[in-house]
This record gives C-alpha cells, sequence and structure tokens, in this order.
C-alpha cells in the first residue's frame, strides 16, 4: 500500500530557513499537500502540489518535488516562532483515491 | 463559512464500554471521512462517504467500529465495545466532492478519546 515517511524532528533558529522532507512511494499520486497541525487543534492546509510541477511557491513556504526520487520537502522561509507545529506531508490521488495517505509528521521546534 | 464541527471534543471511557462520535461537515460538502489519529502517528482514514454511501471502509475494524452518514449530512462513528488501542483523536474531514479535480479537505477540531 501507499506510504509516506518523514523525519521526526527539526530545530531551527527564529530567522532561519527550514526544511521538512517527505518521501513517498505511490508513484500515481496525483497531488501532495502539506499540512501543519498545532496542540490542540485540527489540521490546517498549508499548500499542496500537482505531481506534474517541480516546484510551487506561496509566500514563505516553497514546494519542491522530485517525482523520479518520489522526494518532497517544504521550505519555511525567515522562520518564525509561530511556525512552531508538527507538519504533515500527505498524498492523494493515487489509484483514484481522494483520502489522504499521512506520514508521521515533522515536530519543527523554532528558538528564539 | 462554518468549518466541520465534531462533538464532544473530549471523551473518556473505560474498555469494553460503548462511544458516539458526531460530525457535521461543511455545508454542501458532498464528501465526508473520519481518519483515526493515534498520538505521535499521522491520521489514518477509517472511512469514506460520498453523500451517503460508503466509497472506502477497508480499514475500519468493523468488528467494534461502525459509521453511518444518514441523509448525506451528519455522520456519527461508534466504537463498540472499545479497546485501550481505541484511545486516540478521531478527526472529521470534508470535501466539496471527490471527483478526480484537486479536492480540500477541511479537517473540524477532533474528538480525543481516552481508554482506560
Amino acid at each position: 500500500g501507499e506510504d509516506v515517511e518523514q523525519s521526526l524532528f527539526l530545530s531551527v533558529r527564529e530567522g532561519d530557513s527550514s526544511v521538512i522532507n517527505c518521501t513517498y512511494t505511490d508513484s500515481s499520486s496525483t497531488y501532495l499537500y502539506w499540512y501543519k497541525q498545532e496542540p490542540g487543534a485540527g489540521l490546517q492546509l498549508l499548500t499542496y502540489i500537482f505531481s506534474n510541477m517541480d516546484m510551487k511557491q506561496d509566500q514563505r513556504l516553497t514546494v519542491l518535488l522530485n517525482k523520479k526520487d518520489k522526494h518532497l520537502s517544504l521550505r519555511i522561509a525567515d522562520t518564525q516562532t509561530g511556525d512552531s507545529a508538527i507538519y504533515f506531508c500527505a498524498e492523494a490521488g493515487g489509484t483514484g483515491r481522494r483520502a489522504l495517505t499521512f506520514g508521521s509528521g515533522t515536530r519543527l521546534q523554532v528558538q528564539p | 463559512e462554518a468549518g466541520v464541527a465534531q462533538s464532544p471534543r473530549y471523551k473518556i471511557i473505560e474498555k469494553r464500554q460503548s462511544v458516539a462520535f458526531w460530525c457535521n461537515p461543511i455545508s454542501g460538502h458532498a464528501t465526508l471521512y473520519w481518519y483515526q489519529q493515534i498520538l505521535g502517528q499521522g491520521p489514518k482514514l477509517l472511512i469514506q462517504f460520498q453523500n451517503n454511501g460508503v466509497v472506502d471502509d477497508s480499514q475500519l475494524p468493523k468488528d467494534r467500529f461502525s459509521a453511518e452518514r444518514l441523509k448525506g449530512v451528519d455522520s456519527t462513528l461508534k466504537i463498540q465495545p472499545a479497546k485501550l488501542e481505541d484511545s486516540a483523536v478521531y478527526l472529521c474531514a470534508s470535501s466539496l466532492e471527490g471527483g478526480g479535480t484537486y479536492n480540500e479537505q477541511f479537517f473540524g477540531p477532533g474528538t480525543r478519546l481516552t481508554v482506560l
């Protein structure tokens, strides 16, 4: 079945860039997503990328997709303490499924 | 626009008891999902509805979990009897439609279940 993997933890200093990485196995994925989850809150969609794109930029967020290696990354420029949260990579669209397959999440800690 | 509503927000029960969760999706959203998120893991799909029909329940433990979406709007998820390993956050999500194009899912705040 589909599998999505992420590193568990990342710590950066305020103002630095953060890069969160993700690998997935389903080569038929059509959309890949990044979600943010803050303590006690639901999941918030940050951005997404269609599988025929290599890069997408949205304000401080840059998503890079290497479809050959099935590798997805999220770069957050000028990271702020408010960016501290768990970030989930998710994929959908493989074999017609609409439901999301999530990674286990990367906890981002931003130090002042 | 009101978001996805879930209740209760928290529930504590003893093992072998029953529990039910309720979800009200965003108005007009045809597709509704229930996910289970165990502590330290990403959400995992339990069941997906398209209107009031089940699209995917392959990962639903049907011996103890059941879900329905009467009239294609609200949904309830039930666990009977609960086990310790059912302790998790149960997330409900909805999306406009389940077709082949981009289809953003909107998540509710979740119900945190603790089974003692």
